[in-house]
């Protein structure tokens, strides 16, 4: 039972924005730890595309941005394209748990 | 670049033990720790702990506590994940991924490829 929830889909057309939520609480996000955000194809990996709350690795497009305020985290694609259907999980630290927590999860369709 | 590559999959008995190994490549395997996640099918990502290979200090999740052993070896550049008194319930892909410390500071960057367990009888 993750301590960081997400809602489990979000959908959009081609060029359009979304925005996936990660929401905490005080022992986590509402206590200012970094937020970092992962993306996930099916039968792969996940992969790292922003880290410390919005800074996106070198290679990962400009279209995904992060940010974050009081408990919880966003994630945005802008000009959704289909090459980003895939899951993507939030992760943070947890002070009362004393180690790592992700998110539930996001599946993002692209109509 | 930096590089993880794990174990190929596994097939166990309950009550049986596992162990998955991670050669890092690419970076100063001492400079960062090592951590693991596990992936139920068809579920979200589960950190199950995390290793120094500088110090060999350790630290893991509650649940696990007392199943899980994680260590590292400096002079191949591995990291090993041994999982003890297996149940259907550790069915899952198992990843080593660069990154963690013992406080809250860190991500996870780059990923292994997964270590697939399956725990049938």
């Amino acid at each position: 039972q993750s301590v960081l929830t997400q809602p489990p889909s979000v959908s959009g057309a081609p060029g359009q924005r979304v925005t996936i939520s990660c929401t905490g609480g005080r022992s986590n996000i509402g206590a200012g730890y970094d937020v970092h955000w992962y993306q996930q194809f099916p039968g792969a990996a996940p992969k790292l595309l922003i880290h410390e709350d919005s800074n996106r690795p070198s290679g990962v497009p400009d279209r995904f941005s992060g940010s974050k305020s009081a408990t919880s985290a966003s994630l945005a694609i802008t000009g959704l394209q289909a090459e980003d259907e895939a899951d993507y999980y939030c992760q943070a630290y947890d002070s009362r748990l004393s180690g790592y927590v992700f998110g539930t999860g996001t599946k993002v369709t692209v109509l | 670049q930096a590089q993880l590559v794990q174990s190929g999959a596994e097939v166990k008995k309950p009550g049986a033990s596992v162990k998955v190994s991670c050669k890092a490549s690419g970076y100063t395997f001492t400079n960062f720790g090592i951590s693991w996640v596990r992936q139920a099918p068809g579920q979200g990502l589960e950190w199950m702990g995390w290793s120094s290979p500088y110090n060999g200090e350790t630290k893991y999740v509650q649940n696990l506590q007392g199943r899980v052993t994680l260590t590292t070896d400096t002079s191949t550049y591995t990291a090993y994940m041994e999982l003890t008194s297996l149940t259907s319930d550790d069915t899952a892909v198992y990843y080593c991924v660069r990154g963690g410390s013992s406080g809250p500071k860190g991500w996870f960057d780059p990923w292994g490829q997964g270590t697939l367990v399956i725990v049938s009888s």
